[in-house]
């Protein structure tokens, strides 16, 4: 079983929905929690970056965290044919240090006008 | 977010050849870059942690004498491909780790090596 189990997709959906992106983890120790866009043969950018558990709204993005249950979503509102990417969940267990991050293998989403 | 530059975007280069791809973090200390590559439609793959000043830390299966790393400062880091073969052509990444509480990872927009 992965530490980090992430559906690839591709999912496609019409412009203007609400797109729900999800990671599952099996590493109770994760405690950091982040999520990157990238888009077609460029690095990976940070989008979110989330410890808690609950919500943390920026803009059209809703990063939350659900640790008992060991769930991480990402929401995108009001979604753009510019937010066809691919999103990637990623994680670790402390921060400092330069710990390395556990990634998900990536959702790919196309916004399709 | 913090800036991360990296170059070459894009080689191409013959069969035996070795190929140096660099890393600069431009607006803070990277005390610890990341080094991965990336297959065509599937996830990042660590291949080696860089400490400034100290010896990188490769993950299993890497050849460290293939894939040499080298973080003479804490702004850059360099990956050389040595003795690049077709098998090698990938899509390189670097990302560098801002340090401290709430630490994050930037990365670097990638080099697409292409071994002739």
């Amino acid at each position: 079983q992965k530490e980090v189990e992430q559906d690839p997709g591709p999912l496609s959906v019409p412009e203007g929905a609400i797109v729900s992106l999800n990671c599952t983890y099996s590493n109770s120790a994760f405690q950091y929690f982040m999520w990157y866009r990238q888009y077609s043969r460029k690095g990976p950018e940070l989008l979110m970056y989330t410890y808690s558990s609950g919500n943390k709204e920026d803009g059209r993005f809703t990063a939350q965290v659900d640790k008992s249950s060991k769930y991480i979503s990402l929401f995108i509102r009001d979604s753009q044919p510019s937010d066809s990417a691919t999103y990637l969940c990623a994680m670790t267990s402390f921060t400092g240090g330069g710990n390395k991050l556990t990634f998900g293998t990536g959702t790919q989403l196309k916004v399709e006008l | 977010g913090a800036v991360v530059s990296q170059h070459p975007s894009r080689v191409i280069c013959k069969s035996g050849t070795s190929v140096k791809i660099e890393c600069r973090s431009l607006d803070f200390q990277a005390t610890t870059m990341f080094w991965y590559r990336q297959f065509p439609k599937q996830s990042l793959m660590l291949m080696a942690t860089s400490n400034e000043g100290s010896k990188a830390t490769y993950e299993q299966g890497v050849e460290k004498d293939k894939f040499l790393i080298n973080h003479a400062s804490l702004t850059l880091s360099t990956l050389t491909v040595t003795s690049a073969h077709p098998e090698d052509s990938s899509f390189y990444i670097c990302s560098a780790a801002t340090g401290g509480l709430n630490e994050k990872l930037f990365f670097g927009s990638g080099t697409q090596l292409s071994v002739l």
